[in-house]
């Protein structure tokens, strides 16, 4: 299976803020990469799939970039509601594995 | 507005089964894959299977083959999983997601209790 290693495990920011959060495939996945945002006691929110493509209603500070192995999210400017885990996965192989996280937290 | 509503908590004992359902609505059943997720307090989220309400073809994770099983009806527009021979590390939080590119609408996640 296909390991996904997200880095760093913690990010400690201000808003305001540029947030770079990476996601790294054991083996390519092509762009079959999304990311989700979770907020405690929530489901987890699509963020961006393929990549580079942001889901409906994501705000345009969220992007993504990547293809093959390695993979980011940025947030170019954190606002409060963005102090979250975030999660990439891939969908190129079964099963469509997750990485571990990385959680955004205020500094 | 697109919707999948899960059913409640349950609380099961070691070696017995649980079934969970998702039921939609706001959108034709049948047109997106389903998938099902769980999550561990505190930890990650897990993908465990996906189905096509259309066909009812179905991919489970290695790790669930053989426990799990992902059925639909579609005359009410509802998703089940059940897992069976449930153990102590099967507490958790299911979800089930609407699956295109990615799963862009969710349940609100069922709790699982194991214990004995």
């Amino acid at each position: 299976e296909i390991v996904l290693t997200q880095s760093p495990a913690t990010l400690s920011l201000s808003p305001g803020e540029r947030a770079t959060l990476s996601c790294r495939a054991s083996q390519s996945v092509g762009i079959s990469l999304a990311w989700y945002q979770q907020k405690p006691g929530q489901a987890p929110r699509l963020l961006i799939y393929d990549a580079s493509h942001r889901a409906t209603g994501i705000p345009a500070r969220f992007s993504g970039s990547g293809s093959g192995t390695d993979f980011t999210l940025t947030i170019s400017s954190l606002e409060s509601e963005d102090f979250a885990v975030y999660y990439c996965q891939q969908r190129s192989n079964w099963p469509f594995t997750f990485g571990g996280g990385t959680k955004v937290e205020i500094k | 507005q697109v919707q999948l509503v899960q059913s409640g908590a349950e609380v099961r004992k070691p070696g017995a089964s649980v079934k969970v359902s998702c039921k939609t609505s706001g959108y034709t059943f049948t047109s997106y894959d389903i998938n099902w997720v769980r999550q561990a307090t505190g930890q990650g989220l897990e993908w465990m299977g996906w189905m096509n309400p259309n066909s009812g073809n179905t991919g489970y994770a290695q790790k669930f083959q053989g426990r799990v099983s992902m059925t639909r009806n579609t005359s009410i527009s509802t998703a089940y999983m059940e897992l069976r021979s449930l153990r102590s590390e099967d507490t958790a939080v299911y979800y089930c997601g609407r699956y295109s590119y990615g799963s862009d609408y969710w349940g609100q996640g069922t709790l699982v209790t194991v214990s004995s």
